[in-house]
């Protein structure tokens, strides 16, 4: 059974700074990854994914994240951390059976 | 234009009731899901269904049953509501294959007393 890990439940960041929030995944076949972030009192929305490819994926809010294999991992990035990137971060794996499983969540806060 | 709406956003209602939350998709997806998340933010599925198949997640009690009038529209039917019923709702949808990403709508907030 494919799953899914985010070893951290905080990440604590100032504005300005590169953040990082971890993913590792666990899924028999090729892998289908992808990252989610929800602010207070929303759903989740869409951030990017690794469907193939380039290692390396750019998304929405100057976010990316880096396929890495060898590691089953799937980190999610940012040069520059905003205040407003402060939020709750899933990662998510599917596998070709459409069965998705998300991670634990890590909320992100960004002090100014 | 909102991709996937659910009414109600807050619902309050007493242990043993029956509910339905509403959930529609405008974005012509084949597949559509619920998920409920707890107090600790944890995300878990309880249904996917796609056209005419349904799959359940087999930790959902056989309460909850989700009902699909067409396409666009994927409702949350639960019996018999328990104090443990109380979560955050979501329904989603996205395209067939599994290399598509999923939009949610907004939420339910369930709350059982």
């Amino acid at each position: 059974a494919q799953s899914v890990a985010q070893p951290e439940d905080q990440v604590n960041v100032a504005e300005g700074n590169p953040l990082t929030v971890k993913c590792t995944y666990s899924v028999s076949g090729n892998p289908y990854l992808f990252w989610y972030v929800q602010y207070p009192n929303r759903g989740l929305q869409f951030l990017l994914k690794y469907i193939t490819g380039d290692n390396l994926v750019k998304g929405s809010y100057g976010f990316e994240a880096e396929f890495n294999k060898s590691q089953t991992s799937f980190h999610l990035k940012k040069p520059s951390a905003l205040v407003s990137d402060s939020a709750l971060y899933f990662c998510a794996v599917r596998d070709n059976n459409n069965d998705m499983r998300f991670g634990a969540g890590t909320r992100l806060t960004v002090k100014p | 234009d909102t991709a996937v709406s659910q009414t109600p956003k807050y619902l309050v209602t007493q242990m043993g009731n029956d509910k339905s939350i509403k959930c529609e998709q405008n974005l012509g997806h084949d597949t559509m899901y619920w998920y409920k998340q707890d107090s600790k933010k944890f995300l878990k599925i309880m249904f996917s269904y796609n056209n005419k198949e349904l799959i359940i997640n087999e930790t959902v009690p056989n309460r909850f049953s989700p009902k699909s009038p067409d396409k666009a529209h994927l409702n949350l039917h639960i019996n018999s509501l328990e104090l443990g019923d109380s979560a955050v709702y979501f329904c989603a949808s996205s395209q067939v294959p599994a290399t598509y990403e999923q939009y949610f709508g907004p939420g339910t907030r369930l709350t059982v007393t």
